[in-house]
C-alpha cells in the first residue's frame, strides 16, 4: 500500500480564516486526487493532478485552490472559510497509468462555525 | 455517461451470515470496477478491482466481488460476515475520461449484528 498522509486530522477553524489542508506521499505517484465527503455520503472529486504544474479542477465546483509543486505535496487550500465547507476532504494517489488502484489517505474532518 | 449505483443504502446481516452488497454500473467500454471500505473517521482502503480476467475477483479480509457483464453488477460477497466488517462500502468505476478518475457510488452501510 502507498504512505499517503494527510494532515491535520481534525480543524476547527473560524468563518473567514484561510486553511490549508496538507497531503503528501512518499511514493513518488504522478496523479493525486481531492475528494470531498459529507459524513457517510458519497466522494466527490474537486481537484487533481497528473503531475508536477499540473492541476484540474473536477467534478464538483469548488471554492478552493490546490498547487502541485513538488511530485509528493498536493496542498489544498480555503482562502476564506465558511460552515458550507465543512466537510471531510480525502486526497488519493496512483502510481501511473498502468496502475489502476487509487490509494487514500486518513482524511481532515474540517468543522468551520 | 458513466455512473455507478448502490442500490441499498444500508445492509444488515448477522454474524457468520453470508453478505452480499450490490453494485451495478454503466459504462462506455470495458469497466474498470472498484469496491473500497471506509471505517469510522477513516480514508477508504481498497478491497478489489475488476480490470480483465476472471469474473470472480479476491480482495482483502475474505472478500470477493463476482463481475457480471450482460447484468452490468460487481456485487460485494463474503461467506460468513464478521462484526468487525461494519463499515461503509463504495462501488467505484474509473473514469474513462483519463487521468484515472474515479465514480463512486453513494455507498452501502453494512451493519453485521452478534
Amino acid at each position: 500500500e502507498a504512505d499517503i498522509y494527510q494532515t491535520p486530522r481534525y480543524l476547527v477553524i473560524g468563518t473567514g480564516k484561510k486553511i490549508t489542508l496538507e497531503c503528501s506521499q512518499t511514493m513518488g505517484h504522478d496523479k493525486m486526487y481531492w475528494y470531498q465527503q459529507d459524513p457517510g455520503m458519497e466522494l466527490h472529486l474537486i481537484h487533481y493532478s497528473y503531475g508536477v504544474n499540473s492541476t484540474e479542477k473536477g467534478d464538483l465546483s469548488s471554492e478552493s485552490t490546490v498547487s502541485r509543486i513538488r511530485t509528493e505535496h498536493f496542498p489544498l487550500t480555503l482562502e476564506s472559510a465558511r460552515p458550507s465547507h465543512t466537510s471531510q476532504y480525502l486526497c488519493a494517489s496512483i502510481a501511473g497509468e498502468r496502475t489502476d488502484t487509487q490509494y487514500f489517505g486518513p482524511g481532515t474532518r474540517l468543522t468551520v462555525l | 455517461a458513466q455512473s455507478v449505483a448502490q442500490p441499498e443504502d444500508q445492509v444488515n446481516v448477522a454474524e457468520g451470515n453470508p453478505l452480499t452488497v450490490k453494485c451495478t454500473y454503466s459504462v462506455s467500454g470495458n469497466p474498470y470496477l472498484f469496491w473500497y471500505v471506509q471505517y469510522p473517521n477513516r480514508g477508504l482502503q481498497f478491497l478489489l478491482k475488476y480490470i480483465t480476467g476472471d469474473n470472480l475477483v479476491k480482495g482483502s479480509y475474505g472478500f470477493e466481488a463476482e463481475f457480471n457483464k450482460s447484468q452490468t453488477s460487481f456485487h460485494l460477497k463474503k461467506p460468513s460476515a464478521l462484526v468487525s466488517d461494519s463499515a461503509l462500502y463504495f462501488c467505484a468505476v474509473r473514469d474513462a475520461g483519463g487521468y484515472n478518475k474515479l465514480i463512486f457510488g453513494a455507498g452501502t452501510r453494512l451493519a453485521v449484528h452478534p
